[in-house]
């Protein structure tokens, strides 16, 4: 079974500050996506990448695909207490659409 | 457009008891997933759908769960008989076949087993 390790699990931080959350495995997938989840709800598309060494922006969220195609990673500039919530990311494992998600990061940003 | 609709929202059950989780996709959405998500981790694929058959069910415990999507639009997973570590929010997704194809969620029923 593929694995999909996020880092940290965890992130509390003030509001303005920056920050970058990992996704890793040792496999190479096609493409990747990330989604975010609030408390009470499903998870929500975010972004997805597809070409080794692509960066995405949308507003204040920039995503990189790992050259290798192996790793991303979501950087959030000047976060707001609106982001606050647990981001996902996830691979498709056989090209069906077949998604397998990751351990995930929770993220508080206190106003 | 409407979204991913579930029920129940929530269920409480004892142990050893039966529950049944409903799922309406979204219009013209092919693929149908259940994902089980327990307290603090990323969701858990159970079972993928691609109109009324099987693409993967490969984790889901055979022995207690059952899903079903009779005719390709709305689907029933059902867990028989529940155990203490069933406790978890289920969620419902469904996509468009092709490939990178975005998954759209229900708000998922919460499930606790007592």
């Amino acid at each position: 079974t593929q694995l999909l390790e996020q880092s940290p699990q965890f992130l509390s931080i003030q509001e303005g500050e920056n920050l970058t959350v990992y996704c890793n495995s040792s496999s190479v997938f096609s493409s990747l996506q990330w989604y975010r989840q609030e408390p009470g709800e499903g998870p929500v598309l975010l972004v997805t990448v597809v070409t080794g060494g692509e960066v995405k922006k949308l507003k204040r969220l920039t995503f990189q695909f790992g050259d290798a195609r192996k790793d991303s990673s979501l950087h959030i500039t000047a976060a707001q207490p609106g982001d606050t919530g647990l981001y996902l990311c996830a691979a498709d494992q056989t090209g069906a659409n077949n998604l397998f998600f990751g351990t995930g990061t929770r993220l508080t940003v206190i106003p | 457009e409407a979204g991913v609709a579930q029920s129940p929202r929530y269920k409480i059950i004892e142990k050893r008891q039966s529950v049944a989780f409903w799922c309406n996709p979204i219009s013209g959405h092919a693929t149908l997933y259940w994902y089980q998500q327990i307290l603090g981790q990323g969701p858990k694929l159970l079972i993928q759908f691609q109109n009324n058959g099987v693409v993967d069910d490969s984790q889901l415990p055979k022995d207690r769960f059952s899903a079903e999507r009779l005719k390709g639009v709305d689907s029933t997973l059902k867990i028989q008989p529940a155990k203490l570590e069933d406790s978890a929010v289920y969620l419902c997704a469904s996509s468009f076949v092709q490939s990178n194809s975005p998954l759209h969620f229900g708000n998922g029923t919460r499930l606790t087993v007592t």
